[in-house]
């Protein structure tokens, strides 16, 4: 299995622009995931999707960001505008439908942040 | 809402040396899981403990969950050099949702 999968891994952009951060689930898994990790505040919830739907939401710091889930096997996480402050390692992670005897949460590998 | 406070923060110690970390909740959690995140990768699952004041072994690494189902530890006995990296705990609810800790950054010196 590949994992989790995150695209971009790195991500240099101004003030300002739009950024799109792109995650594939692991195939088969039915939650899935957003989390921002930075020195001060550490790893954080912004959002998390249930079959698609997302259940909640009040980790997303402010109306610039946004998440969707069209499908199974991709969800996006946009900021628009972006700010300096913004600038993080983002993670997607994704688990199983509950029934096995963990319900670990696999994280992708990230995507760095920069946001000048 | 939930809080998991982690300590210490930064812990070094010698090769060979025992390390512990520690994790309270302000509320009762229905499970914790530990992970551990190598420098500049991605948090790996280690573990989840689910009863009430109980305690799982991985080889060097010993786990322990309350009797009120609010704290948690992590011991390491005889640390290596590839013990090195952030340990988290996670608070778990019935429905998935992980609060994270802050983490306890051990760093290892040969």
């Amino acid at each position: 299995d590949a994992g989790v999968i995150q695209s971009p891994r790195h991500e240099v952009t101004e003030m300002g622009q739009e950024v799109t951060l792109r995650c594939k689930p692991i195939s088969g898994h039915n939650s899935l995931f957003w989390y921002r990790q930075t020195m001060m505040r550490g790893l954080e919830l912004l959002i998390y999707f249930n079959n698609n739907v997302p259940i909640d939401d009040s980790g997303m710091p402010e109306d610039r960001f946004s998440a969707k889930m069209p499908n199974a096997s991709f969800s996006t996480l946009k900021i628009q505008p972006s700010e300096p402050r913004d600038s993080a390692v983002y993670f997607c992670a994704s688990t199983p439908p509950p029934g096995g005897s963990d319900n670990e949460q696999f994280f992708g590998p990230g995507t760095r942040l920069t946001v000048l | 809402g939930q809080q998991v406070m982690q300590i210490p923060q930064y812990q070094h110690v010698q090769e060979g040396e025992d390390f512990t970390t520690y994790c309270n909740s302000s509320t009762t959690l229905s499970n914790i899981q530990w992970y551990k995140q190598r420098p500049g990768g991605h948090p790996v699952f280690l573990i989840q403990l689910v009863k009430s004041g109980e305690v799982k072994k991985q080889k060097r690494l010993t786990f322990q969950f309350g009797e009120a189902k609010k704290n948690s530890s992590l011991h390491i006995t005889a640390t290596q050099t590839t013990d090195v990296g952030t340990y988290f705990c996670a608070g778990g609810t019935s429905y998935g949702k992980l609060t994270f800790g802050q983490g306890t950054i051990l760093t290892v010196h040969p």
